[in-house]
């Protein structure tokens, strides 16, 4: 089963650009890269998700390196609502199979 | 509203007890999952459907049981809890495909005593 690893935790300032990296090294040609974050007392929630290219949307940006084996979750600015723990998971197009590994994320804080 | 829709919110039992975690989703998704939640260990998942009455184990199966007899619904169903089994709770569905979002519900506390 494909596994990533991100960083326990990262910090940012209010209204900086944060940039939070994942990798998964061992990620087969088909997987699909979604983030996901968990606001405390909250269940997780989806943020993106991409293939080959950079996506945007109305919350962040995904940056795929070109060998697909790291992404970077990108919060343009960020604000005190974004302190969350963000995680990173590969998921298969494949019917057969659906066994998605969660892994411990990424707590981010954000100070004022 | 789309949601996904876990029951109870809070649960205290003793050990041996039979209980069920309800979860329910209103977005005709064909696949459903329940993960656990502990401090220091993620999320983990528990067992996944990817359809009515296919049910597979995920990373921690040992102690529960599944079943999806119908579409929007998807219990686990805990028949002799034990107090290593107290932890946070998450329902999860989404369309099949790599390319299709998760929605979570809001999770159950469960704590056996």
């Amino acid at each position: 089963d494909a596994k990533t690893t991100q960083p326990n935790s990262m910090e940012s300032n209010e209204e900086e650009p944060v940039h939070l990296p994942c990798n998964h090294s061992t990620i087969s040609g088909t997987d699909y890269i979604h983030w996901y974050r968990q606001l405390p007392s909250q269940g997780p929630e989806y943020v993106i998700h991409g293939l080959t290219s950079n996506v945007n949307n109305r919350m962040a940006s995904l940056a795929i390196a070109e060998d697909r084996k790291s992404s970077t979750l990108i919060l343009h600015r960020a604000t005190l609502r974004d302190a969350a723990v963000y995680y990173c998971i590969l998921r298969s197009p494949f019917y057969n199979t659906d066994k998605l590994i969660f892994g411990t994320g990424t707590r981010l804080q954000v100070f004022p | 509203e789309a949601q996904v829709t876990q029951n109870p919110r809070y649960l205290i039992t003793v050990t041996g007890k039979k209980l069920t975690v309800t979860c329910s989703q209103n977005m005709n998704h064909e696949y459903m999952s329940w993960y656990r939640q502990d401090p220091g260990l993620g999320l983990r998942q528990i067992y996944y459907s990817m359809n009515v009455e296919v049910t597979d184990k995920g990373d921690v199966p040992e102690g529960y049981k599944v079943s999806r007899k119908e579409k929007r619904n998807f219990p686990l169903i805990l028949e002799s809890p034990s107090p290593n089994q107290t932890s946070l709770y998450f329902c999860a569905s989404s369309l099949l495909g790599g390319d299709s979002p998760l929605h979570f519900g809001n999770g159950t506390r469960l704590t056996v005593t």
